[in-house]
């Protein structure tokens, strides 16, 4: 069964460093997201993407966050300069339709340690 | 108005017992709601869902029920094992998806 992929399972970066966190969503999927959990608590929305634009994004996805589709397999997720607060699983999604079907499918998660 | 509440945060079930989650909203222009179960070190993934002009959903043993004048939703479990302990989270789609807080369910064996 396709599934997303995203690496690096664990990264761990120094405050003020910049990351790229990068997914490879299922491949005949059109709808990319991110989605952060800060470790026990909810899953939040980050992004939204389609068609080589953001769609979507939250209060949370400030000038420090981009991101990207610089092939036709990966999705990546850029933090310029990382705070401690950014310190969470980082989950990448892919949906078929969007908002015409919902079901998304997430990836195993990128756990980022800010120190 | 965006949020979406969810309880209790954790819950121990007997094997073989009916767990249920239950979950509240505000926005009445949510139009899909998802359940997701998590395992630890793994991401989300859709256990069930059920759209607003449906009052419950039904796959195995867990059932969503819907009271759209009460804009609640529950999660129930039946016959609940070992291999069901996870946290569940309920989510509500709007312009996108917010995830409620999330339930770590035990089964006791």
């Amino acid at each position: 069964e396709p599934e997303v992929t995203q690496t690096p399972s664990h990264q761990v970066t120094q405050m003020g460093q910049e990351v790229i966190l990068r997914c490879v969503p299922i491949s005949n999927h059109l709808y990319f997201y991110w989605y952060r959990q800060i470790l026990g608590q909810k899953v939040e929305f980050l992004v939204s993407f389609y068609n080589n634009e953001i769609s979507e994004k939250s209060e949370i996805f400030d000038d420090q966050f981009s991101v990207e589709r610089p092939d036709g397999s990966n999705f990546t997720l850029k933090i310029r300069s990382t705070k401690l607060e950014d310190s969470a699983m980082y989950f990448c999604a892919s949906s078929p339709f969007g908002q015409e079907l919902e079901e998304q499918y997430f990836g195993p998660g990128t756990r980022l340690t800010v120190t | 108005q965006q949020q979406v509440k969810q309880s209790p945060q954790s819950l121990i079930v007997q094997k073989g017992g009916i767990s249920i989650i239950n979950c509240a909203y505000e926005n009445t222009a949510f139009d899909y709601f998802p359940w997701y179960q998590q395992f630890p070190g793994k991401g989300p993934a859709l256990l069930i869902a059920i759209r607003p002009d449906v009052s419950e959903k039904k796959e195995g043993r867990f059932t969503i029920s819907f009271n759209k004048s009460a804009k609640q939703f529950s999660l129930h479990i039946m016959d609940s094992q070992p291999g069901d302990s996870a946290t569940y989270f309920c989510a509500a789609r709007g312009d996108k998806i917010i995830f409620g807080k999330g339930t770590r369910l035990h089964i006791l064996p």
